[in-house]
């Protein structure tokens, strides 16, 4: 099992531009989640998916689209991307649809820069 | 709102015993803790569940105290291997496995 894979791992955009990051997972997990890394920050929620189908705001949506494609995959699109969104985006996915009980699996992150 | 991790950042030497804080101003359903090696995805290292015992994997143990809405991660005998930042992941009542995570302890582990 490859677990949660990303790509890409590394882009740099010039501000006005958009892209989407791609994540799948092949655990036949329910939930997916997309979350930013800043410094000092530790990770923020910006949108989740809780099974197929479905998804919800977190905490810092501004800016984002998402799709949840298939049970597998989960995108963030940024449709015009800032300098504030330079970041490292982190996908994970969980089992259960909605558990306190259950682990989130990380993917290896992409490392955005917006010039 | 995020909850607080203390302290910020601790050195060790190896062989020394640590704790990590986290404290929410929110009534909390379970906390998860994680550990990030740099560059790299967070890994989970367990989760405390309210009204569930104290957790322990290999010599990194936790504790969950409901009232007052804290956590606190136990690192004893530490190697080099812990060097780290560790984040704990907070639950609130009904959240729906959606976790808001700390600023992160950096921890790190000297000879």
């Amino acid at each position: 099992n490859a677990g949660v894979t990303q790509t890409p791992k590394f882009q740099v955009l010039k501000t006005g531009q958009s892209m989407t990051l791609q994540c799948a997972q092949d655990m036949n997990h329910n939930s997916m989640y997309w979350y930013r890394q800043d410094p000092g920050m530790g990770l923020r929620l910006i949108y989740y998916s809780a099974s197929e189908g479905t998804t919800d705001k977190g905490e810092v949506p501004n800016g984002y689209n998402v799709s949840r494609l298939n049970k597998r995959e989960f995108s963030l699109r940024l449709e015009s991307a800032a300098p504030s969104q330079t970041s490292v985006y982190f996908c994970a996915s969980s089992r259960y649809r909605t558990s306190g009980t259950d682990t989130q699996y990380f993917g290896p992150g992409t490392r955005l820069t917006v010039l | 709102q995020q909850p607080v991790q203390s302290p910020q950042a601790v050195i060790l030497r190896e062989g020394e015993d640590a704790v990590i804080n986290c404290s929410s101003s929110k009534a909390l359903y379970s906390v998860h803790w994680y550990r990030q090696k740099h560059g790299e995805a967070p890994v989970f290292l367990m989760i405390l569940l309210k009204g569930g015992e104290q957790k322990g994997h290999e010599k990194i143990s936790a504790s969950f105290n409901e009232k007052k809405q804290q956590s606190s991660l136990y690192l004893t005998a530490s190697q080099l291997s812990y060097s780290g930042t560790y984040f704990c992941g907070t639950e609130s009542a009904g959240g729906g496995n959606k976790l808001t995570f700390g600023t992160g302890t950096q921890l790190k582990v000297e000879l």
